[in-house]
Order: C-alpha cells, then structure tokens, then sequence
C-alpha cells in the first residue's frame, strides 16, 4: 500500500546529462515537496508546490525545476547534472495544514549518482 | 533565518542505558517534528509536536517540546541495538497552509551490546 511512490530508486547518469526523478502518490494530498539529501548531511528543501502554485526556496539552483502535471504526480528536473548534484532526492506530501493535518508523507527517495 | 541545532552529533551508548538528544531551535515556531532514518534509507516519522509542553511517547521513545525555551527532547530509554539510526528533529518555518521543514543537523546513534 505505497503511498509515496519515486522512480527509479537508483538514478546514474553523466555529467551535464538531464535526468528527470518522479514522484507520485496515492494519498490525494494538496502539497509535494522535494528535498536533497546529500551524504552524511540533514535533508534540505528545494521547492514544493501547493496545488499547482509552485514556491521555490531562494537558494535553490537554477540548474533544478519541477514540474506538477496533476495531483498525483510530480517530477523533479535537473538540466545539468553536476558532481555535486550526487545525492539522495526525497518527495514528501502534505495535506493543507489548514485542515489539522501537519503530518509529512515521505518517499523512499531516489539515489542519484553523477559520473 | 530558522537555524536548528541538535546535540550530540554522534552518541554511542550500550544496551539498557538511558540518554537525551537534544534540539535547538532560532526562531519562534509550534510544529516540530522527529524523524528516525536508517542508512540508506528515507525518513520514517516519530513524533509530531505541536504545542508547548507537548509530551509524546513510543516504546522506549519519548519526545517533548518546550516552546518557550525553543527546545525539545527525544528521550531514550534502555536502549536496544534496533534504535541505531540517524535521528533528525525538523521545525516548521512557515507557519502557512504547507509544511516547510528545516531539519537539524541529525544525531547518529549507535547502541552497543
């Protein structure tokens, strides 16, 4: 019973090649966040989207986008891959904390290597 | 700019003893959150704490939070080898309708036999 889904789970490609990560869910939930998780470091936020209003964090790369076709679907883009673009990237959900809810529904991740 | 410290970073300890990790936080915020992360792995939810001198308790896990001193605390108790894991407390900055998470730095336990 998956709940947040990311593909692949193990993402290898080369410097300067576009890679796409994805995420999706089952939970119906309002807000995606994405997260970088370098090696030995804290979880750090990139941007998330509530509903389709995207909100990127100031020291977020360029080189990163996103995108949200619909609720259940979110996919992060790296234009240009570099070296230390190596990590693990983590999709989390959240319903409108409006609403009582203040849990965060995190993914198993997707390990990215850059060769 | 929320900053949130947690201390120690690394802390071994042996089996049956009891230890305290601690989470600092910069800036006035109701919603903290502790997270257990095996390696390799994604972050697994312990405790949501949302008010001051809120208390929450599983198995031989015990987190509070103190909002005034901007401080909480995951408790362990008795400690066994299947507690060993990075542990990270995260605040949320935002106060809005989402969840912005900044996480501490994250304590590495170790529990030896």
């Amino acid at each position: 019973d998956a709940m947040v889904i990311q593909n692949p789970r193990y993402q290898v490609t080369q410097f300067g090649k576009p890679v796409t990560l994805s995420c999706s869910q089952t939970l119906n939930h309002n807000v995606m966040y994405w997260y970088q998780q370098k090696s030995s470091q804290a979880p750090k936020l990139l941007f998330h989207y509530y509903d389709k209003d995207f909100n990127n964090e100031a020291d977020t790369p360029d080189n990163f986008q996103s995108r949200r076709p619909n609720t259940s679907f979110c996919f992060l883009d790296i234009r240009s891959p570099g070296l230390g673009d190596a990590a693990m990237y983590l999709c989390a959900t959240s319903r409108d904390v409006t609403v009582e809810s203040y849990e965060q529904y995190f993914g198993p991740g997707t390990r990215l290597t850059v060769t | 700019e929320l900053k949130v410290e947690q201390n120690p970073l690394f802390l071994s300890m042996q089996e049956g003893k009891n230890y305290t990790i601690y989470c600092n936080y910069s800036t006035t915020s109701d919603r903290l959150y502790w997270y257990r992360q095996d390696p390799g792995k994604s972050l697994e939810s312990l405790f949501v704490l949302l008010s001051n001198g809120a208390v929450k308790q599983e198995g031989r896990l015990m987190a509070s939070l103190d909002t005034k001193a901007r401080l909480s605390t995951l408790h362990i108790t008795a400690a066994v080898h299947d507690l060993s894991a990075t542990y990270f407390c995260a605040v949320d900055s935002y106060g809005g309708a989402t969840n912005k998470l900044i996480f501490g730095t994250g304590t590495l336990l170790a529990v030896q036999p």
